[in-house]
């Protein structure tokens, strides 16, 4: 089955960075976007951007330009976030969801990974 | 603060009917489609209503999606203790370029 598979929790300093991983299995992994999306401790979701997975090309949504990166390794169907810099802010679930690409008027997101809680504290 | 608004709580006996809204703008939900997710305690959301009104294989009748103008609609009929969950519509924003989600609504079936 259509399946993506996240790596664990993180626990950083303040300053350092983090590489989360989400590896797809059960579908053409070049045929469907990789989506990242951001949850922060009892807050909302919150859609941080994309990356076409033909082209590897990412996007990113205002406010996650810069610290963080999108990536992939097709030749192991598997995508990465990283984010450098960390802050405490950055403190939050990170979910890897698939999609449409490109993306535009008719998107959903489906399926979801398990989602890395990224932890950020001195 | 979402793009879309949704209402942060509502709540309903077991079997009875519930809505959620979803209000936006002629950016988003006005020209293009919507989708709703469900997201219980502890677990990533799960796809619920794609393209507005249609239930992927699995999710039982018991959930349609409608939209008017700039604002989306979930209903839920029969509800069950296993609805209680967070529920969140999204779409695209054509403005922004970008994936926009409401704030989210938290059932509670009493």
């Amino acid at each position: 089955q259509v399946q993506l598979v996240q790596s664990g929790s993180e626990l950083r300093k303040p300053g350092a960075s983090v590489k989360v991983s989400c590896k797809a299995s059960g579908y053409t992994f070049t045929n469907y976007a990789i989506n990242w999306v951001r949850q922060a401790p009892g807050q909302g979701l919150e859609w941080m951007g994309w990356i076409n997975t033909n082209t590897g090309n990412p996007t990113y949504a205002q406010g996650f330009a810069g610290r963080f990166v999108f990536s992939l390794d097709t030749s192991i169907s598997t995508t990465y976030l990283q984010i450098n810099g960390l802050k405490a802010e950055d403190t939050a679930v990170y979910y890897c969801a698939t999609s449409k690409q490109p993306l535009g008027a008719r998107n959903w997101f489906d399926p979801w990974g398990q989602g890395a809680l990224v932890t950020v504290s001195s | 603060q979402s793009v879309l608004t949704q209402p942060p709580s509502v709540s309903a006996a077991p079997g009875q009917k519930v809505t959620i809204s979803c209000s936006g703008s002629s950016s988003n939900i006005g020209n293009n489609y919507v989708s709703w997710y469900q997201q219980l305690p502890g677990t990533a959301p799960k796809l619920l209503i794609y393209d507005n009104n249609e239930r992927p294989s699995g999710i039982p009748d018991r959930f349609s999606g409608s939209t008017s103008g700039t604002s989306a609609t979930l209903g839920i009929t029969g509800l069950q203790t296993g609805d209680e969950a967070d529920y969140y519509c999204g779409t695209w924003d054509s403005s922004l370029s970008a994936g926009v989600f409401g704030g989210g609504t938290k059932l509670t079936v009493l």
